[in-house]
């Protein structure tokens, strides 16, 4: 049974980075053919895949988000991060790494708010 | 950003069904038979409930289904129970280089 885990500070001041990372367990993220990933969710509103990374290709990105978004991958601790650069209050959210299996999401995290504020 | 539109809300009683639509456009829904479809209850992590349009993961009740026709998914619930209730939300594959669009969610109450 795949679990994924989520941590990182819970509150970010306004055009710093943000900087979360999920640790997988039960499982290799160096698994052949898999997808790991990013989804938020701002408080009352609908998720927004944030993007994804495959374990051996290019990382794939929100188009909104593309210039301040990186994901990447820790095979060496079975971890992957996500940084998102010069944050505003409309970054926050509560974040959920997710692992993206044909187009939908089998696994999810239980997810960590992170609120952007001074 | 552009969504699948979904209503904000549906509602039955216990033992009824809800059908719950998700529409989208050539792009999306009716482009792929890339729909997924998400129970969410407050303050808890979404849950995979049907892939692939129609395919239910191991563990999902049978009174879940999807469908689809043309650029419309559709989700049903029969035999509502009160531990339905909870937020839903589809999520489609798309053109382009966003991978994926999702819906704007709908509200299942269970009267």
């Amino acid at each position: 049974q795949l679990h994924l885990q989520e941590s990182g500070p819970g509150l970010v001041k306004p055009s710093e980075t943000l900087s979360l990372t999920c640790t997988v367990s039960g499982g290799s993220i160096s698994g052949s053919g898999t997808f790991w990933g990013w989804i938020r969710q701002p408080p009352g509103s609908r998720p927004e895949w944030i993007g994804h990374i495959h374990n051996r290709g290019s990382p794939y990105y929100n188009a909104t988000l593309k210039s301040r978004v990186v994901i990447s991958l820790d095979t060496s601790k079975n971890q992957f991060s996500l940084r998102v650069m010069s944050v505003t209050a409309i970054d926050t959210a509560v974040y959920y790494c997710v692992r993206p299996h044909d187009y939908a999401f089998d696994d999810w995290g239980q997810g960590i708010l992170v609120t952007v504020s001074s | 950003q552009s969504a699948l539109t979904q209503p904000p809300s549906a509602s039955g009683s216990p033992g009824q069904s809800v059908t719950i639509s998700c529409t989208g456009t050539t792009r999306d829904v009716g482009a792929y038979n890339y729909v997924s479809w998400y129970q969410q209850h407050p303050g808890r992590a979404p849950k995979l409930m049907i892939f692939e349009v129609t395919k239910r993961p191991s563990g999902v009740p049978d009174r879940f289904s999807g469908s689809k026709s043309g650029n419309t998914a559709s989700l049903t619930v029969s035999e509502l129970q009160a531990e339905d209730e909870a937020d839903y939300f589809c999520i489609s594959r798309i053109d382009g280089g966003n991978v994926y669009v999702f819906g704007t969610g709908t509200r299942v109450n269970v009267l």
